[in-house]
């Protein structure tokens, strides 16, 4: 079955130590997107790439970076940089077509807290 | 600025109807995606309106007003499995998703 997986779903973090996120997907989609999810918030876009080799800054990428060198293949990097990086992080991907047909479908998502 | 907004939780009773509601403010306008997300899970996909009226699949239905920036979520005949959040997101003319923060719904016998 097609989908997205992320790994690991659950990850605990010392201060001042980066950890990478793994998002693989086997839908043949061009598009990928990283979010991140906290309690009374809307989603918020830290990267997204819509073609491999290339991606741009969402609306909070600071503290974070990201490589598009596979097109099933999109890491994410919190690096020690990001202040406040507890939180539920998720991956997605779609298709590229400019239109509503841009469904975007989610990984199970990956849990990182801080110690 | 761009905005979605929405309840913070709602409750209801299994097998009855609830609707639950959204406005929105986007720069340009591309359409309203309605997603659901059980507790610690990936959002999935429920409805997208690009055009004002009501969109039914099933138990649920959506409907759009974009004269007034409002659409709806209509949940019939409610199931315990329905407890959930619902992620109201517009989609800007750059096709940029703004999400809202969702809302609660909490389903009693």
């Amino acid at each position: 079955d097609g989908g997205i997986t992320q790994s690991p779903k659950y990850l605990f973090r010392k201060e001042g130590q980066n950890v990478t996120l793994s998002c693989e997907q086997n839908l043949n989609h061009d598009a990928m997107y990283w979010y991140r999810q906290d309690p009374g918030q809307g989603l918020r876009l830290i990267y997204y790439s819509q073609i491999v080799n290339d991606f741009q800054k969402g609306d909070i990428a600071e503290g974070y970076s990201v490589s598009r060198e596979k097109k099933e293949s999109f890491p994410l990097t919190v690096t020690s940089a990001q202040k406040n990086p507890t939180a539920f992080y998720l991956c997605a991907s779609s298709g590229t077509g400019l239109s509503g047909a841009n469904v975007l479908t989610f990984g199970a998502g990956s849990r990182l807290t801080v110690l | 600025g761009q905005n979605i907004d929405q309840p913070t939780e709602m409750t209801a009773t299994e097998g009855a109807i609830v609707q639950i509601n959204c406005t929105y403010q986007t720069s340009g306008f591309n359409g309203l995606f309605w997603y659901q997300q059980h507790a610690g899970e990936a959002p999935t996909f429920l409805s997208y309106n690009v055009l004002d009226g009501l969109e039914e699949k099933g138990r649920f239905s959506s409907f759009l007003s974009r004269s007034k920036g409002y659409s709806y979520l209509l949940l019939k005949e409610l199931q315990m499995k329905d407890s959930a959040s619902y992620l109201c997101a517009g989609m800007d003319s750059n096709y940029q998703l703004i999400w809202g923060a969702g809302t609660k719904l909490i389903i009693k016998p």
